[in-house]
């Protein structure tokens, strides 16, 4: 089945900087892949997706890079506020098995 | 309803008892999901519905695990026997269709003493 790493599991970063976070695949029939925020207590958020017929998608501050060859996708957010402060998880999944496979998460923290 | 309501919010229960989880989607979701989500894990796949029956339960641990959703809409997770190890955030989730956008619920949060 299919198998998804993500890295850091913790990341502190400067208010205003950028955070990047990192996940691999396995499967090459993955071609669906969210990314998720969950606050402490919280439900996962949807924050943004990709499917494979595309590299790159943005909305506002947050955007997510695929690279297929690779088998690996990221998550960027620009221009960090306190309230990004957040575990966030990637996904996969495959076309006509629609279960999620998640990372660990990375807990991101925001330094004022 | 506005977003995937879960009930209870909490439950804590005896080792060796049964338990029921319920879930609420979104009003005319048809695909509907159960993860089960362990302290500072991700969230793991368990079953999925489409409509009124399980399309893909292969994420279920074992035969004690079960679900329903007879309507095709509420869906309820039933847990026998409980072990402590069944303790984790239950999680529902919803979509508009398979290749719809996943919605989850706030969780229900399972304490087998």
């Amino acid at each position: 089945g299919e198998n998804v790493e993500q890295h850091p599991s913790t990341l502190s970063v400067q208010e205003g900087d950028s955070a990047v976070i990192k996940c691999t695949y396995s499967d090459s029939a993955s071609n669906y892949f969210p990314w998720y925020k969950q606050e402490l207590g919280k439900r996962p958020q949807l924050i943004i997706d990709i499917r494979s017929n595309v590299g790159e998608k943005k909305d506002q501050r947050i955007a997510v890079t695929l690279n297929k060859t690779a088998k690996h996708f990221s998550l960027h957010i620009t221009e960090t506020q306190p309230e990004d402060s957040a575990v966030y998880f990637c996904a996969a999944s495959i076309h006509g098995n629609e279960k999620l496979t998640f990372g660990t998460g990375t807990r991101l923290t925001i330094i004022p | 309803g506005a977003g995937v309501s879960q009930t209870p919010s909490n439950k804590v229960t005896e080792k060796g008892k049964y338990v029921e989880l319920r879930c609420d989607p979104i009003s005319g979701h048809t695909a509907l999901y159960w993860y089960r989500q362990s302290l500072g894990q991700g969230p793991e796949f368990l079953i999925y519905f489409q409509g009124t029956g399980a399309a893909d339960d292969s994420g279920l641990p074992n035969d004690r695990f079960f679900a329903v959703r007879p309507e095709g809409s509420v869906s309820t997770l039933k847990i026998q026997r409980t072990e402590r190890g069944d303790s984790a955030v239950y999680l529902c989730a919803s979509s508009l269709n398979p290749q719809g956008l996943t919605f989850f619920g706030q969780g229900t949060r399972l304490t087998v003493v």
